[in-house]
């Protein structure tokens, strides 16, 4: 199952420090998401840019800072983070960004935040 | 807001035995989805029902939409070692956003040889 990548599959950062997540779909989809998964939640969503253009951002704190230059590619901007935000975060895509799509998920990148 | 709440959260089964898990909304759904996550993996999608009452069926799975369509149900027969994982419903955000899948917690099953 290649059809969405992530990188890095690890990530370890400080609170100062400020990385970037990656993800890359080859489904030919036009919607992708980035979700949070932490031990005791359920999937959170976080953002969803449809055709490129973000329809959701569901009150995540500004230290998260998505970007999707095309339909391909999305990108999440971390800085500044707090030891909570350590979880597994998972990009998905759809064919279209209505929920009655199915989603395909990357393998994710488990962060931590020290 | 909406809520999806699934039962059991945690299931263990003896190899062969059947297993189920309950999805149920506070509100009705166009569609709901079910997806399976193994241990260290990612969420994959299962299946979609959209239609009251419709049954569906994978091999030794066998998935349900009730007739309101506010709950539905998955039902494994005969469970194997490769079930182990944790099964997710969703269903489309009714608060106003068409673009929102909200997740239940899962039922983490896990399967003794």
């Amino acid at each position: 199952e290649t059809g969405v990548t992530q990188t890095p599959r690890h990530l370890v950062m400080g609170m100062t420090n400020k990385k970037s997540l990656k993800c890359e779909q080859h489904l030919g989809h036009n919607a992708m998401y980035w979700y949070k998964q932490s031990a005791k939640k359920p999937l959170e969503l976080m953002f969803v840019y449809n055709f490129k253009e973000q329809t959701e951002n569901n009150s995540v704190p500004s230290r998260f800072s998505p970007e999707c230059p095309n339909s391909s590619h999305l990108f999440l901007h971390l800085h500044t983070l707090q030891p909570e935000d350590s979880a597994l975060y998972l990009c998905a895509s759809s064919q279209d960004g209505l929920a009655d799509y199915e989603q395909y998920f990357g393998p994710g990148t488990r962060l931590t935040v020290t | 807001g909406q809520q999806v709440m699934q039962i059991p959260q945690y299931q263990h089964v003896q190899e062969g035995e059947d297993f189920t898990t309950y999805c149920n909304s506070s509100t009705t759904l166009s569609n709901i989805q079910w997806y399976k996550q193994r241990p260290g993996g990612h969420p994959v999608f299962l299946i979609q029902l959209v239609k009251s009452g419709e049954v569906k069926k994978q091999k030794r799975l066998t998935f349900q939409f009730g007739e309101a369509k506010k709950n539905s149900s998955l039902h494994i027969t005969a469970t194997q070692t490769t079930d182990v994982g944790t099964y997710f419903c969703a269903g489309p955000d009714s608060g106003g956003s068409n673009y929102k899948l909200t997740f239940g917690k899962g039922t983490l099953l896990t399967v003794n040889p």
